[in-house]
């Protein structure tokens, strides 16, 4: 199957500071990326999706100017924590899907990046 | 509007068990169903899929699914249970017009004793 890379899978950073989270398609090209966000003993959350060359569209009550998404390219998506606070802290996951629109079947995970803000 | 109900966060197998989890969806749309798994710290893994055809799906590690429109269920089973079965599962659904943006149930952990 498709392989997608999410780096780094752990970071801890102060409070206040901003923390960048990749998402790379490695053998196919991504016209959409979805990030997830996950709390412990929860379920996945969909945050947002980012399309290629145009601006992520981001669930209701996403904040989207502290969680700001980069799809720059077709391999390549960012996702940026900005003055992350404590309750920041969890798990992201990214996914990525080959395809573009109706029909598509699969979107392929990150291995996903636990994020914690002290 | 989607959504996805998994009865049972926790369920307790022992090792050479049937392994039944469950899994309940809402849809307004002829849905795509998912059954993921994840291990501690890590990415989710696809086990199986139902898109449209036959309804009952077979997957990795011997776990199928079977799709019934009637009752609306996408139950996960696995005839015999392994230790390394172990792990948090999740069900999903996603919209076949919307592209691949996935609606997750809760997950349940499963636990396999020996």
């Amino acid at each position: 199957g498709a392989v997608v890379s999410q780096h780094p899978s752990r970071v801890i950073c102060k409070s206040g500071t901003s923390v960048k989270i990749e998402c790379r398609s490695l053998d196919f090209q991504a016209t959409t990326m979805f990030w997830y966000r996950q709390f412990p003993k929860k379920s996945l959350m969909l945050m947002a999706t980012s399309n290629e060359g145009s601006k992520a569209t981001y669930e209701q009550g996403v904040e989207k100017d502290k969680f700001l998404i980069n799809h720059a390219s077709l391999t390549l998506s960012t996702l940026t924590v900005t003055s992350a606070h404590p309750e920041d802290s969890s798990f992201y996951i990214c996914s990525a899907s080959p395809a573009r629109g109706r029909g598509d079947t699969e979107a392929f995970f990150g291995q996903g990046t636990r994020l914690t803000v002290v | 509007a989607q959504s996805v109900t998994q009865l049972g966060s926790h369920v307790s197998v022992s090792e050479g068990a049937l392994v039944l989890l469950r899994c309940n969806y809402s849809s307004s749309v002829p849905p795509y169903l998912f059954w993921y798994v994840q291990y501690p710290n890590q990415g989710l893994q696809l086990l199986l899929k139902y898109t449209t055809g036959a309804t009952l799906v077979k997957g990795i590690n011997g776990f199928e699914a079977e799709f019934k429109k009637s009752e609306t269920s996408f139950h996960l089973t696995k005839p015999s249970a392994h230790m390394s079965d172990a792990a948090e599962y999740f069900c999903a659904v996603s919209d076949p017009q919307a592209g691949t943006a996935l609606i997750f149930g809760k997950g349940t952990t499963l636990s396999v004793s020996s």
